[in-house]
């Protein structure tokens, strides 16, 4: 079955740099998801980028698309200490009538003030 | 509006128990998903439903898991009997009416219910 990795499993900065975390598929989409969830708590739905989208922003994140690589990136500028949190990648498969997400293992992400 | 939300948000119970788990989706959400992240793994799907229907159960582990959605609003998971393995997060979603061409919504998520089996 499809399952989602993603790059670094930990990712630690300080305050004001900017973080990258990766995440690569397996099969086709129709869209990629990015979710964040602060420990404790559930997931929060950050970001949705189509199949035929290459590059998404909201804020301070951009989400890009390779759908040739099977990858995509998550950026947070100006990172906070308030973004510290784990970042799920989640994939809509493009086969089959289900509204299934394929999730990734998460980039535990400490950003130090 | 009101998000997701999830009942029990702990469960402690002995191996061989039953336990049912609640989740009440955005209001006029029709699509509601089930999921469960297990220690140190990755969050996986169970089930998911449009209304009451079941639109796709593959990721249901084995016959001691029943999920319902009676009337298509809220929905139940109960696990009988509990196992040690099924320890974990539980996870519920919902998101709006699918698109056309299988395009898909954002999924909205509960916090979760923590259920331990000891």
């Amino acid at each position: 079955s499809q399952q989602g990795e993603e790059d670094p499993q930990a990712l630690s900065i300080q305050e004001g740099e900017n973080a990258t975390m990766n995440c690569s598929y397996k099969t086709s989409i129709n869209n990629l998801q990015w979710y964040r969830q602060n420990s404790g708590r559930g997931l929060v739905h950050l970001i949705l980028i189509r199949s035929n989208e290459r590059e998404k922003h909201s804020g301070r994140l951009r989400v890009t698309l390779d759908t040739s690589k099977k990858s995509s990136s998550l950026l947070i500028t100006a990172s906070r200490a308030a973004d510290t949190a784990s970042y799920f990648c989640a994939t809509a498969p493009s086969s089959g009538n289900t509204g299934k997400l394929i999730f990734g293992q998460g980039t535990t992400l400490q950003v130090k003030p | 509006e009101a998000g997701v939300t999830q009942f029990p948000s702990h469960s402690v119970i002995e191996k061989g128990q039953t336990v049912t788990l609640r989740c009440d989706p955005i209001s006029g959400h029709d699509n509601l998903y089930w999921y469960r992240r297990v220690m140190g793994k990755e969050i996986k799907f169970l089930l998911h439903f449009v209304k009451e229907s079941k639109q796709d159960e593959s990721g249901m582990p084995n016959n001691r898991f029943l999920a319902e959605r009676t009337g298509g609003t809220y929905s139940t998971l109960k696990v009988q009997p509990a196992e040690l393995e099924d320890s974990g997060v539980y996870f519920c979603a919902s998101s709006l009416r699918q698109g056309l061409a299988g395009m898909h919504y954002e999924q909205y998520f509960g916090p979760g219910t923590r259920l331990t089996v000891t």
